[in-house]
């Protein structure tokens, strides 16, 4: 069985501050997603990464894949009250899709203003 | 676009009770698939089906039943409903794209089993 170990669970801190969220497995992933999930509503993707090092920004979310690809980071510059939720990342298998992700057990981010 | 659409959003059971869940995609994806959310233990799957007529179980299949007769929808059936049922119900689905392909979820289906 594959597992991903996330870290921290929680975490809260103050609006302009920096922050990393570890996803760490022994497993390796053909891929590796990171979703974001708000109160009742479902997870929503927010970037996969395939390659081993692979690094992707998405404005001030930087997300890095490990070299043997099984672990990756999500580091947030200048954190604001809108990045508040819960993150999730996702290994996926050599098939990919809905039915082949193993994932974390998520960090719960607060950013007060 | 309507996506992944679950129903319904909220339900209260009594224990031994049945139901079915429903999730609809119009995405015309092959994978289809039910996980369930508790606090402290992530997202674990349910049971998942790679297309129409296929259905296989995933980590915590017991107490569930699905089936797959169309490419757009994929029930979740709660045979004697139990407490230990009582989470967070997402539908997800993607296409056959291989490595790296996204799921899409539902709303979710909160359900109580009192």
């Amino acid at each position: 069985t594959q597992l991903l170990e996330q870290s921290p669970q929680f975490l809260s801190i103050q609006e302009g501050e920096n922050l990393t969220v570890y996803c760490n497995s022994s497993s390796v992933f053909s891929s590796l997603q990171w979703y974001r999930q708000e109160p009742g509503e479902g997870p929503v993707l927010l970037v996969t990464v395939v390659t081993g090092g692979e690094v992707k920004k998405l404005k001030r979310l930087t997300f890095q894949f490990g070299d043997a690809r099984k672990d990756s980071s999500l580091h947030i510059t200048a954190a604001q009250p809108g990045d508040t939720g819960l993150y999730l990342c996702a290994g996926a298998d050599s098939r990919g899709g809905a039915d082949g992700l193993t994932f974390g057990k998520g960090t719960h981010l607060i950013i007060q203003p | 676009n309507a996506g992944v659409t679950q129903t319904p959003k909220f339900q209260v059971l009594k224990t031994g009770q049945s139901m079915t869940l429903q999730c609809a995609q119009d995405m015309n994806h092959e994978y289809m698939s039910w996980y369930r959310q508790d606090p402290g233990m992530g997202l674990r799957l349910i049971h998942y089906s790679v297309g129409a007529g296929i259905t296989d179980q995933g980590e915590v299949p017991n107490g569930y039943n699905v089936s797959r007769s169309t490419t757009e929808d994929f029930p979740l059936r709660l045979l004697s409903a139990a407490p230990s049922q009582t989470s967070v119900y997402f539908c997800a689905s993607s296409s056959l794209g291989g490595k790296g392909t996204e799921a899409f979820f539902g709303q979710g289906t909160r359900l109580t089993v009192v």
